[in-house]
């Protein structure tokens, strides 16, 4: 049963850092693409960033982009997110999931599979 | 950018009764690449539908996507106590994805 569980949330000022950590389980974790995404308070989720299986393709949204990285350590079966130049906007749950495909070769269809239960970053002075 | 915009933003209905729900991308999209998702209080985004049709695992019968182009539909056939949550719909874009704003269905 795939299993996440994200950590390294809290509250941290406007400019600071915090690095937040997804340990997968129940799965083969270096065979799979995965995602963070982010939920503000009462909005709906924001797609963040992208790292596939062996972690040398990365995607951002533009929102995190240049103050957000994605790392993955396959041997560990754990997913980074290191935050830089917090702003209070960035205050959300943040989630981690797994990229997924069912089908065959002569079509594959790919989705945002399974969630972790995600970890509250608040950003305030 | 693709921007989805999610209709109605809020959907009141009772226990036994039919769910549509909408989903218009701003421009043409394969329907390969739509989602949709269900998230009930303090939980996490639950996958039900990929393909913009294709039941997710475990999903009950009674869900169901439909589309194509840039309209989608979300169909809840009769509505079950335990359905009443937020629906998100989402696309992927090969290297951005892009959410929905959601649609709440409640009592």
């Amino acid at each position: 049963q795939v299993h996440l569980v994200e950590s390294g949330g809290g509250v941290v000022q406007p400019g600071g850092s915090l690095r937040l950590s997804c340990a997968a389980s129940g799965f083969t974790f270096s065979r799979f693409g995965m995602h963070w995404v982010r939920q503000a308070p009462d909005k709906g989720p924001e797609w963040l960033t992208f790292i596939e299986n062996h972690g040398g393709v990365q995607y951002y949204a533009d929102s995190v982009k240049g103050r957000f990285i994605v790392s993955r350590d396959n041997s560990k079966s754990t997913l980074y997110l290191q935050m830089y130049s917090l702003r209070p906007e960035d205050t959300a749950v943040y989630y981690c999931a797994t990229w997924n495909r069912s089908g065959s070769s002569a079509l594959y269809y790919y989705y945002i599979d399974v969630w972790g239960k995600g970890t509250t970053v608040t950003v305030s002075s | 950018e693709i921007v989805l915009t999610q209709s109605p933003g809020t959907l009141s209905l009772s226990p036994g009764e039919r769910a549509s729900l909408s989903c218009r991308a701003s421009q043409s999209v394969s329907s390969d690449f739509l989602t949709w998702y269900q998230q009930r209080p303090g939980q996490a985004p639950r996958l039900l539908i990929y393909g913009a049709a294709r039941r997710a695992t475990g999903i009950p019968d009674r869900f169901s996507g439909s589309g194509s182009g840039t309209d989608f539909a979300l169909t809840i056939s009769r509505l079950e106590p335990e359905d009443f949550a937020v629906y998100f719909c989402l696309h992927n874009g090969g290297s951005l994805w892009t959410f929905g704003q959601g649609t709440k269905v409640e009592i």
